[in-house]
Protein backbone atom coordinates (compact mmCIF):
# COMPACT_ATOMS: atom_id res chain seq x y z
CA UNK A 1 0.00 0.00 0.00
CA UNK A 2 0.87 3.96 -1.10
CA UNK A 3 1.83 5.34 2.14
CA UNK A 4 1.00 9.25 2.40
CA UNK A 5 2.84 11.54 5.04
CA UNK A 6 2.19 15.35 5.32
CA UNK A 7 4.49 17.67 6.98
CA UNK A 8 3.75 19.63 9.49
CA UNK A 9 0.38 18.01 11.15
CA UNK A 10 -0.60 21.32 12.17
CA UNK A 11 0.56 25.28 11.87
CA UNK A 12 -0.88 28.13 12.84
CA UNK A 13 -0.34 31.42 10.03
CA UNK A 14 -1.79 35.13 10.32
CA UNK A 15 -4.48 36.33 8.25
CA UNK A 16 -2.72 37.05 4.63
CA UNK A 17 0.22 35.32 4.64
CA UNK A 18 1.08 31.98 2.84
CA UNK A 19 0.73 28.29 4.12
CA UNK A 20 2.47 26.02 2.87
CA UNK A 21 1.69 21.93 3.41
CA UNK A 22 3.79 19.08 1.93
CA UNK A 23 2.73 15.65 1.14
CA UNK A 24 5.50 13.29 0.45
CA UNK A 25 4.30 9.40 -0.96
CA UNK A 26 6.05 6.38 -0.44
CA UNK A 27 6.23 5.41 -4.05
CA UNK A 28 5.42 7.51 -7.37
CA UNK A 29 2.46 8.68 -8.12
CA UNK A 30 3.27 9.27 -12.02
CA UNK A 31 2.02 7.59 -14.09
CA UNK A 32 4.59 7.94 -17.31
CA UNK A 33 2.01 6.97 -19.93
CA UNK A 34 -0.39 9.57 -19.57
CA UNK A 35 2.37 12.10 -17.66
CA UNK A 36 -0.76 12.48 -14.87
CA UNK A 37 0.43 12.70 -11.01
CA UNK A 38 -2.72 11.21 -9.21
CA UNK A 39 -2.76 13.08 -6.26
CA UNK A 40 -5.75 15.15 -4.67
CA UNK A 41 -6.58 17.93 -1.89
CA UNK A 42 -9.70 17.70 0.06
CA UNK A 43 -10.24 20.41 2.69
CA UNK A 44 -12.19 19.74 5.52
CA UNK A 45 -13.95 21.94 8.03
CA UNK A 46 -15.10 21.16 11.25
CA UNK A 47 -18.48 19.09 11.03
CA UNK A 48 -18.59 18.80 7.48
CA UNK A 49 -17.67 16.15 4.69
CA UNK A 50 -14.40 16.72 2.62
CA UNK A 51 -13.90 18.82 -0.10
CA UNK A 52 -12.15 18.79 -3.18
CA UNK A 53 -9.73 21.61 -3.95
CA UNK A 54 -6.91 20.19 -6.02
CA UNK A 55 -6.43 17.28 -8.11
CA UNK A 56 -3.85 15.46 -10.80
CA UNK A 57 -1.97 17.43 -8.07
CA UNK A 58 -2.14 20.86 -9.73
CA UNK A 59 -5.65 21.25 -11.13
CA UNK A 60 -8.00 23.29 -9.38
CA UNK A 61 -11.28 21.95 -9.23
CA UNK A 62 -13.96 24.39 -10.32
CA UNK A 63 -15.11 27.36 -7.84
CA UNK A 64 -12.21 26.84 -5.79
CA UNK A 65 -10.10 30.13 -5.31
CA UNK A 66 -7.42 30.78 -6.59
CA UNK A 67 -5.19 31.17 -3.84
CA UNK A 68 -5.09 27.85 -3.24
CA UNK A 69 -2.14 25.69 -5.78
CA UNK A 70 -1.18 22.29 -5.85
CA UNK A 71 2.60 21.82 -7.08
CA UNK A 72 5.10 18.63 -7.41
CA UNK A 73 5.38 15.57 -8.71
CA UNK A 74 6.64 12.03 -8.33
CA UNK A 75 6.86 11.59 -4.52
CA UNK A 76 6.59 14.69 -3.19
CA UNK A 77 3.98 17.49 -3.58
CA UNK A 78 2.66 21.37 -1.81
CA UNK A 79 -0.59 22.60 -1.21
CA UNK A 80 -0.54 26.46 -1.09
CA UNK A 81 -2.92 29.16 0.24
CA UNK A 82 -0.89 32.08 -1.04
CA UNK A 83 -2.68 34.93 1.14
CA UNK A 84 -4.56 33.12 3.79
CA UNK A 85 -8.59 33.97 4.80
CA UNK A 86 -10.45 33.37 8.22
CA UNK A 87 -12.68 30.68 6.02
CA UNK A 88 -9.57 28.56 5.39
CA UNK A 89 -9.03 27.46 8.63
CA UNK A 90 -9.81 23.65 8.27
CA UNK A 91 -8.47 20.42 8.01
CA UNK A 92 -6.32 19.25 4.42
CA UNK A 93 -5.64 15.55 3.48
CA UNK A 94 -3.65 14.55 0.59
CA UNK A 95 -4.81 11.25 -1.28
CA UNK A 96 -3.34 9.39 -3.59
CA UNK A 97 -5.21 7.77 -6.29
CA UNK A 98 -2.89 5.93 -8.34
CA UNK A 99 -3.22 2.76 -6.72
CA UNK A 100 -6.03 0.39 -4.76
CA UNK A 101 -6.13 0.63 -1.54
CA UNK A 102 -6.32 4.66 -1.73
CA UNK A 103 -4.70 6.48 1.05
CA UNK A 104 -4.66 9.39 2.44
CA UNK A 105 -2.39 11.53 4.50
CA UNK A 106 -2.63 12.23 8.32
CA UNK A 107 -4.28 15.82 8.21
CA UNK A 108 -2.70 19.21 8.69
CA UNK A 109 -4.63 21.35 10.86
CA UNK A 110 -4.07 24.82 9.20
CA UNK A 111 -5.12 27.50 11.81
CA UNK A 112 -4.67 31.45 12.05
CA UNK A 113 -1.81 33.05 14.20
CA UNK B 1 -27.11 18.63 -8.72
CA UNK B 2 -25.84 15.74 -7.67
CA UNK B 3 -26.83 14.80 -3.78
CA UNK B 4 -25.32 11.32 -1.71
CA UNK B 5 -27.40 11.09 1.39
CA UNK B 6 -26.27 8.39 3.76
CA UNK B 7 -28.35 6.98 6.34
CA UNK B 8 -28.99 3.67 8.49
CA UNK B 9 -26.27 4.65 11.16
CA UNK B 10 -26.80 4.71 15.06
CA UNK B 11 -25.49 3.06 18.28
CA UNK B 12 -25.01 -0.59 18.01
CA UNK B 13 -23.62 -3.02 20.15
CA UNK B 14 -20.49 -4.94 19.52
CA UNK B 15 -20.62 -8.33 17.92
CA UNK B 16 -23.86 -7.28 15.88
CA UNK B 17 -24.31 -6.21 12.17
CA UNK B 18 -25.48 -2.75 10.46
CA UNK B 19 -26.48 -1.92 6.93
CA UNK B 20 -25.62 1.86 5.68
CA UNK B 21 -27.16 3.39 2.39
CA UNK B 22 -26.12 6.32 0.16
CA UNK B 23 -29.09 7.45 -1.78
CA UNK B 24 -27.69 9.19 -5.46
CA UNK B 25 -29.31 11.58 -7.34
CA UNK B 26 -28.29 14.22 -9.69
CA UNK B 27 -26.46 12.07 -11.65
CA UNK B 28 -25.97 8.67 -13.91
CA UNK B 29 -25.36 6.56 -11.21
CA UNK B 30 -25.09 3.19 -13.02
CA UNK B 31 -21.98 5.02 -14.50
CA UNK B 32 -19.57 5.89 -11.74
CA UNK B 33 -17.38 3.98 -9.49
CA UNK B 34 -18.68 4.43 -5.36
CA UNK B 35 -16.32 4.12 -2.43
CA UNK B 36 -17.07 4.04 1.40
CA UNK B 37 -14.46 6.75 3.49
CA UNK B 38 -14.77 6.30 7.34
CA UNK B 39 -13.55 8.78 9.93
CA UNK B 40 -13.36 7.76 13.63
CA UNK B 41 -13.71 10.72 16.09
CA UNK B 42 -10.99 13.24 15.99
CA UNK B 43 -9.12 11.20 13.68
CA UNK B 44 -8.06 11.52 9.82
CA UNK B 45 -9.73 9.69 6.74
CA UNK B 46 -9.68 6.03 6.31
CA UNK B 47 -10.24 4.54 2.83
CA UNK B 48 -12.84 1.59 3.25
CA UNK B 49 -14.23 0.08 0.08
CA UNK B 50 -14.63 0.82 -3.66
CA UNK B 51 -17.62 -0.49 -6.15
CA UNK B 52 -17.50 -0.53 -9.97
CA UNK B 53 -19.70 1.08 -11.57
CA UNK B 54 -21.51 -1.76 -12.38
CA UNK B 55 -21.02 -4.03 -9.03
CA UNK B 56 -18.70 -6.73 -10.41
CA UNK B 57 -15.71 -5.39 -9.05
CA UNK B 58 -15.31 -4.49 -5.47
CA UNK B 59 -11.77 -3.90 -3.21
CA UNK B 60 -11.50 -3.63 0.61
CA UNK B 61 -8.98 -1.96 2.98
CA UNK B 62 -7.23 -4.76 5.04
CA UNK B 63 -8.60 -3.40 8.56
CA UNK B 64 -11.94 -4.36 6.93
CA UNK B 65 -11.79 -7.35 4.62
CA UNK B 66 -14.38 -9.50 5.00
CA UNK B 67 -16.54 -8.09 7.75
CA UNK B 68 -17.84 -5.48 5.26
CA UNK B 69 -19.35 -5.97 2.51
CA UNK B 70 -20.41 -3.37 -0.71
CA UNK B 71 -22.90 -3.45 -2.62
CA UNK B 72 -25.10 -1.32 -5.18
CA UNK B 73 -28.50 -1.34 -6.92
CA UNK B 74 -28.38 0.55 -9.67
CA UNK B 75 -32.02 0.71 -10.43
CA UNK B 76 -32.54 2.49 -6.41
CA UNK B 77 -29.89 4.40 -7.65
CA UNK B 78 -28.28 3.38 -4.30
CA UNK B 79 -25.44 2.11 -2.35
CA UNK B 80 -24.76 0.15 0.37
CA UNK B 81 -22.84 -1.34 2.74
CA UNK B 82 -22.94 -3.94 4.99
CA UNK B 83 -20.97 -4.11 8.51
CA UNK B 84 -20.62 -7.39 10.41
CA UNK B 85 -19.08 -8.16 13.73
CA UNK B 86 -19.17 -4.49 14.62
CA UNK B 87 -16.22 -3.52 17.02
CA UNK B 88 -15.51 -0.59 19.08
CA UNK B 89 -13.02 0.90 16.81
CA UNK B 90 -15.91 0.79 13.68
CA UNK B 91 -17.33 4.01 15.52
CA UNK B 92 -17.11 6.65 12.94
CA UNK B 93 -18.66 8.96 11.03
CA UNK B 94 -19.30 6.71 7.23
CA UNK B 95 -19.41 8.77 4.08
CA UNK B 96 -20.01 7.95 0.59
CA UNK B 97 -18.39 9.20 -2.58
CA UNK B 98 -18.13 9.50 -5.84
CA UNK B 99 -15.72 9.17 -8.54
CA UNK B 100 -14.78 12.41 -10.77
CA UNK B 101 -14.65 10.15 -13.70
CA UNK B 102 -16.44 7.57 -15.12
CA UNK B 103 -13.84 5.84 -17.24
CA UNK B 104 -10.17 6.04 -17.39
CA UNK B 105 -7.27 4.22 -16.38
CA UNK B 106 -7.64 1.83 -13.12
CA UNK B 107 -5.22 -0.60 -11.70
CA UNK B 108 -7.88 -2.76 -10.98
CA UNK B 109 -9.93 -3.34 -14.74
CA UNK B 110 -12.86 -1.97 -14.23
CA UNK B 111 -12.06 0.26 -11.39
CA UNK B 112 -11.29 3.90 -12.68
CA UNK B 113 -8.54 5.33 -10.75
CA UNK B 114 -10.16 8.92 -9.84
CA UNK B 115 -10.10 11.56 -7.27
CA UNK B 116 -13.97 12.02 -5.23
CA UNK B 117 -15.53 14.85 -6.52
CA UNK B 118 -18.67 14.34 -4.20
CA UNK B 119 -19.22 13.26 -0.42
CA UNK B 120 -22.48 12.78 1.18
CA UNK B 121 -22.74 14.59 4.45
CA UNK B 122 -21.94 11.29 6.29
CA UNK B 123 -23.75 9.22 8.73
CA UNK B 124 -22.21 8.30 12.26
CA UNK B 125 -22.38 4.76 13.22
CA UNK B 126 -21.58 4.08 17.45
CA UNK B 127 -20.36 1.03 18.82
CA UNK B 128 -21.15 0.84 22.20
CA UNK B 129 -22.01 -1.87 24.70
Amino acid sequence: DIVMTQSPDSLAVSLGERATINCKSSQSLLYTFNSKNYLAWYQQKPGQPPKLLIYWASTRESGVPDRFSGSGSGTDFTLTVSSLQAEDVAVYYCQQYHSTPRTFGQGTKVEIK
Amino acid sequence: QVQLVESGGGVVQPGRSLRLSCAASGFTFSHYGMHWVRQAPGKGLEWVTVISYDGSKKHYADSVKGRFTVSRDNSKNTLYLQINSLRLEDTAVFYCARDSESAGYGDIPGIVNSHFDYWGQGILVTVSS
